[in-house]
């Protein structure tokens, strides 16, 4: 089982620099999201989707776009990188719906520098 | 909207011992579930445990075990009979309506042989 698949496990970005965090899951998951951590600061939700075409805002969306044309992919675009945007990155999927109790699977975590 | 607090930044514990992490959240919801995750070196998240927020019974899995007060709106997981490889952070987590997911700042947990 592939499960959740974040791609590239680590990237080295230069102040200004675009890039893309592939997101790929392989549960037929609704539900799949994107947070950033941070030493103290745990999770921290950057944006989320609940369907292909829907997307939305989460507590840190400032300096990050997304899209979700299929169900599998979900990926987060940096379209100016800042040193502020050093971090691990990860991904997360579940099933959507009333049944809260659905738990999120992970990708691996991408480390990203902005130098 | 929806906090999760702990408020213990780092935890050490001799193995064979038991260390309890606390949390504490806040939400308005009356259904919702809250979860404790392990971060392992490997940087992988897995879910420890999980609890319903209408059951009263504290959840249990093998030496995980929380304490929850619902009033108190406190989390807490202990471990028990601490091994080498509960070496990780810890991050307690909420979801409510809505099936955002969110987390605490962690705890760093170390299990001394």
């Amino acid at each position: 089982n592939a499960g959740v698949t974040q791609t590239p496990k680590f990237q080295v970005l230069k102040t200004g620099q675009s890039m893309t965090l592939q997101c790929a899951q392989d549960m037929n998951h609704e539900y799949m999201s994107w947070y950033r951590q941070d030493p103290g600061m745990g999770l921290r939700l950057i944006h989320y989707s609940v369907g292909a075409g829907i997307t939305d805002q989460g507590e840190v969306p400032n300096g990050y776009n997304v899209s979700r044309s299929t169900t599998e992919d979900f990926p987060l675009r940096l379209l100016s990188a800042a040193p502020s945007q050093t971090s691990v990155y990860f991904c997360a999927s579940s099933r959507r719906g009333a049944d809260i109790r659905t738990e999120a699977f992970f990708g691996q975590g991408t480390r990203l520098t902005v130098v | 909207a929806q906090t999760v607090t702990q408020s213990q930044p780092e935890m050490s514990v001799q193995e064979a011992e038991t260390v309890t992490l606390s949390c504490t959240y806040d939400t308005s919801e009356n259904n919702y579930y809250l979860f404790w995750y392990k971060q392992p070196p490997s940087r992988q998240m897995i879910l420890v445990i999980r609890q319903e927020a209408y059951k009263q019974q504290n959840a249990t899995e093998n030496r995980f075990s929380v304490n929850f007060q619902k009033a108190a709106k406190s989390f807490s997981l202990k471990i028990s009979d601490s091994q080498l490889g509960d070496t990780a952070m810890y991050f307690c987590a909420l979801r409510a309506a809505g099936n955002k997911l969110t987390f605490g700042g962690g705890t760093r947990v170390l299990v001394k042989p």
